[in-house]
């Protein structure tokens, strides 16, 4: 079945340094990849996405890159903010003609210090 | 604000209770699709229906149920509740089951 495994953390980080959190998944055929990140109480919003090989996604700042031959698609930011403290989800979706629910890993944690 | 609504925010209620969750989804998606988050499940995929037909099921108990109606909302039922249901429940949609879901603030639920 599908998976997806991405760092655990917290990950601590002091303002304006260069964040890169890992992820890496398992699936059949070929998923799309999502970042979603979660605000300490709120729902999940959509970070990122790529739908293909080496397609990168990119938004606020954040990109992250389609790897096929490493089935990876890990999130970076090169300089990272306050604003940036949230809990951050890699997802895939199989590519089973829209009838599926996204894979999430376990979540990270990241902490800024200003 | 996604255009996702859920209600209620937040359930507390007893052990082997029944619950109804509801889910508005964005206006012109057709896909509803219900999370569950927990501790120590992580965020896992329930069900997902379309434009009122059930079209996937993920890890959904037996004791959980879903529909979706005519003007496209949707509930979550969950009967005989035990204290491991709880949990936050995310409801999300989109256009046409594909890829890009939205998802709602979440019902928090409490069983005690």
């Amino acid at each position: 079945g599908n998976s997806v495994t991405q760092m655990e953390g917290p990950v601590t980080l002091s303002e304006e340094a260069f964040l890169t959190i890992n992820c890496t998944y398992t699936a059949t055929g070929y998923p799309s990849l999502f970042w979603y990140v979660q605000y300490p109480g709120e729902g999940l919003q959509l970070l990122l996405k790529a739908t293909k090989a080496d397609d990168k996604g990119s938004n606020k700042g954040f990109e992250a890159t389609y790897r096929k031959e490493t089935t990876s698609f890990h999130l970076e930011k090169g300089s990272v903010q306050v604003s940036d403290s949230a809990v951050y989800f890699c997802a895939l979706l199989s590519s089973g003609g829209g009838a599926d629910g996204l894979t999430f890993g376990k979540g990270t944690h990241l902490i800024i210090q200003p | 604000d996604s255009g996702v609504t859920q209600t209620p925010k937040h359930l507390i209620t007893a052990t082997g209770q029944r619950v109804t969750l509801r889910c508005s989804p964005r206006s012109g998606d057709l896909s509803v699709y219900w999370y569950q988050q927990s501790l120590d499940q992580g965020l896992q995929f329930l069900i997902q229906y379309y434009n009122g037909e059930e079209r996937a099921k993920g890890n959904i108990l037996e004791r959980f149920s879903a529909q979706q109606f005519p003007d496209l909302h949707s509930e979550l039922n969950l009967s005989s509740l035990e204290l491991g249901d709880s949990a936050l429940y995310f409801c999300a949609s989109s256009v046409d089951g594909g890829e890009t879901q939205y998802f709602g603030p979440g019902t928090r639920l409490l069983v005690l």
